[in-house]
């Protein structure tokens, strides 16, 4: 089944401890996105990725990082999460500039 | 700032009726698409509709049909014959306008509940 898959789906955590978020899909899409979604603002994307080893910041970069070292992976990582960064994240992928986005189940995150 | 604004938070509709979604956008170049998301209470984003900036002719995808407005810079969505799961959060988004870029501008929703 064609898919995105992320992991974990929820998390609750504290303060500075640093945490992963993974991101994978299964259709050989070249286009990648991590969105956070919070109450009022809608979808903010954070980074996206057009290619393997090619990451650029959305609009909202500050406080994550991404590594794209293969084509199907494409992870979230808070090095010091902090409380303004609970939220709902979703991973997306897109097999060309104008393709439909696929997007994953979303991550509860939660930083107390 | 680029943007895309959904003036309508929250929309009401009866089962069967018709009810029209407004989305108005902000950019300075020609080239760009414009969808229509649909995040049931399942929170699953769903691709409703895509209208593509060069086309001049409205996106339609069954019950669904975009009024799309160049000059105006407005995408508004209608759907026909209102069902009850149609019943969910509407993101307008704008992809492009940015040459070499993948940046996605979504609006902040507007949530739909359809009565029976």
């Amino acid at each position: 089944e064609a898919q995105v898959t992320q992991n974990p789906r929820y998390l609750i955590t504290v303060t500075g401890k640093k945490l992963t978020v993974t991101c994978s899909q299964n259709m050989n899409h070249e286009y990648m996105s991590w969105y956070r979604q919070d109450p009022g603002l809608g979808l903010r994307q954070i980074y996206y990725s057009m290619n393997v080893e090619v990451t650029d910041k959305g609009d909202v970069p500050e406080g994550y990082k991404v590594s794209r070292k293969e084509k199907r992976n494409f992870p979230l990582i808070l090095e010091s999460p902090s409380p303004n960064q609970t939220s709902l994240y979703f991973c997306a992928s897109s097999p060309g500039t104008i393709g439909e986005q696929y997007f994953g189940p979303g991550t509860r995150l939660t930083v107390t | 700032a680029q943007t895309v604004t959904q003036s309508q938070p929250e929309m009401s509709v009866q089962e069967a009726e018709t009810v029209t979604l407004s989305c108005t956008y902000d950019t300075s170049e020609s080239d760009y698409y414009l969808f229509w998301y649909k995040q049931p209470p399942s929170r699953q984003m769903i691709l409703v509709i895509r209208q593509e900036a060069y086309k001049q002719q409205n996106a339609t995808e069954n019950r669904f049909s975009v009024n799309f407005q160049k000059a105006a810079k407005s995408f508004s969505l209608k759907i026909s014959d209102s069902q009850l799961g149609d019943a969910a959060m509407y993101f307008c988004a704008r992809l492009g306008g940015f040459r070499g870029t993948y940046k996605y501008i979504f609006g902040t929703g507007t949530r739909l509940k359809v009565l029976a």
